[in-house]
């Protein structure tokens, strides 16, 4: 079964210190896996995905393909970076086929302290 | 990236009432749109899969007769719940999807529904 596990409902970090979310994900294929955040009073939006290997607001992460992990890491968490994040993982595109439906984890809210 | 509006952002109504959500794509042509569902802080659940002049794929547990998903347009996606109850009071969200080989949503903002 497709499944997307977040371990954690919360993490509190200060300000500084690094953070790692952690995302686990069950798949039957070679998936395409997302980090999106939604930070207060705000929509859902992407932050990252596997496929690009950039690092967007000094987060990365990387597909583990041997340990299903899709861990997202931060070596100095800033205040700003306090949010809910939802792992999340789609069907390998078929260009003209797949539609690219999301299996969302359940979410990690990031609480960073000053 | 893509623009998504929903309207309206809240509304409440009577159970037994219908009431529709639209989700407008402002900026490109979405020819899917998907429509979820998210209980309070829970995450979020894939409800449908809208496509532009077709029905709707839902997901396994979702009753169609109930939540009415119409995308007659290339812009415009609305879900309708009927004879709405207070169970189905909820955070309503629809995104869309470039196309192509992008996999990446474009979210709306949410419309939080509840049923007195």
């Amino acid at each position: 079964a497709q499944r997307v596990t977040q371990p954690e409902k919360l993490l509190s970090v200060f300000k500084g210190a690094p953070v790692e979310l952690k995302c686990n994900y069950s798949y039957s294929g070679s998936p395409e896996l997302f980090w999106y955040v939604q930070y207060s009073r705000q929509r859902l939006q992407l932050l990252l995905r596997h496929i690009s290997r950039e690092s967007i607001k000094g987060f990365t992460a990387d597909l583990n393909k041997g340990e299903t992990s899709f861990h997202l890491k931060k070596p100095f968490a800033q205040e700003e970076d306090s949010a809910m994040y939802y792992c999340a993982l789609s069907g390998p595109m078929n260009y003209g086929g797949s539609q690219g439906n999301l299996i969302f984890g359940k979410g990690t809210k990031l609480s960073v302290k000053p | 990236g893509a623009v998504v509006s929903q309207h309206p952002s809240w509304v409440i109504c009577k159970s037994g009432t219908s009431v529709k959500i639209e989700c407008r794509s402002l900026d490109f042509q979405a020819t899917t749109m998907f429509w979820y569902r998210q209980f309070p802080k829970q995450s979020l659940m894939l409800m449908a899969t809208s496509n532009e002049g077709s029905k709707a794929t839902y997901e396994q547990g979702v009753e169609k007769d109930k939540f009415l998903i119409n995308h007659a347009s290339l812009t415009l996606s609305t879900l309708t719940v009927t004879s709405a109850h207070p169970e189905d009071s909820s955070f309503y969200i629809c995104s869309t999807k470039q196309g192509g080989d992008y996999n990446e949503q474009f979210f709306g903002p949410g419309t939080r529904l509840t049923v007195l």
